[in-house]
């Protein structure tokens, strides 16, 4: 079975600072991984994918995350945080359940300073 | 352009009161649909998925079920609520015959049960 484990609820940063939320993930097959943004009052939107091409992978809105299979990481980094990028992030994993389904983290909620 | 439509958005009800959050999607057809629950400070667990017209498969064992009684449509009901029914319930679709790797999500429902 696969899970995703995301490190910090909350992460605060103040505007223009890097921006870094942590993803680790388990499965037993190769991982599709995935980026997922939820902005206040609205559904969630695909930031970003890994599918085993390159495993640097850039997103929308200046996002990128890099898979690291030697850790089962893909953390979410942006080298400088806008007020817009306040929301909630989660990652998910492709499982290898029937139906590949997604699993998804707990969630990171980014809060940005000004 | 594929849309995705899901309401009420917000929805206050006692316990033990019946439940029917209704989901459209609409410029695709025959697409996999899915119900996820986000319960305060909890990541998203998938209740329902359905990859056609009267198909429906249960993640968890739970007071809800769901109902496609239609290609494009999507219903999750309750006969009787529990307060830990509570939470932000998101419909979410697929392009069919693919490994389900990008969803797209509705704007959700917060459901209070009092």
């Amino acid at each position: 079975a696969q899970s995703v484990t995301q490190l910090g609820s909350h992460v605060s940063v103040s505007e223009g600072a890097l921006v870094l939320l942590r993803c680790n993930y388990s499965s037993s097959v190769p991982p599709y991984l995935f980026w997922y943004v939820q902005y206040p009052n609205q559904g969630l939107q695909l930031l970003l994918k890994y599918t085993s091409a390159a495993t640097l992978v850039k997103g929308i809105n200046g996002f990128e995350a890099e898979f690291k299979k030697s850790e089962t990481s893909f953390h979410l980094t942006k080298p400088s945080a806008h007020m817009s990028d306040a929301a909630e992030y989660f990652c998910a994993v492709r499982g290898d359940n029937a139906g590949n389904m997604l699993t998804f983290g707990g969630g990171t909620r980014l809060m940005v300073k000004p | 352009s594929q849309t995705i439509h899901q309401w009420p958005a917000t929805l206050v009800q006692p316990v033990g009161s019946p439940l029917s959050l209704e989901c459209t999607v609409e410029g695709t057809s025959n697409p996999n649909l899915y119900w996820y629950r986000q319960a305060a400070g909890r990541g998203l667990q998938l209740l329902f998925y359905s990859v056609g017209i009267g198909q429906i498969s249960s993640e968890v064992p739970q007071n809800l079920s769901a109902s496609r009684p239609q290609d494009r449509q999507f219903i999750l009901s309750s006969k009787k609520l529990l307060l830990s029914d509570s939470g932000f319930y998101l419909c979410a679709w697929s392009q069919s015959g693919t490994t389900n790797e990008k969803l797209f999500f509705g704007s959700g429902t917060q459901l209070s049960v009092l």
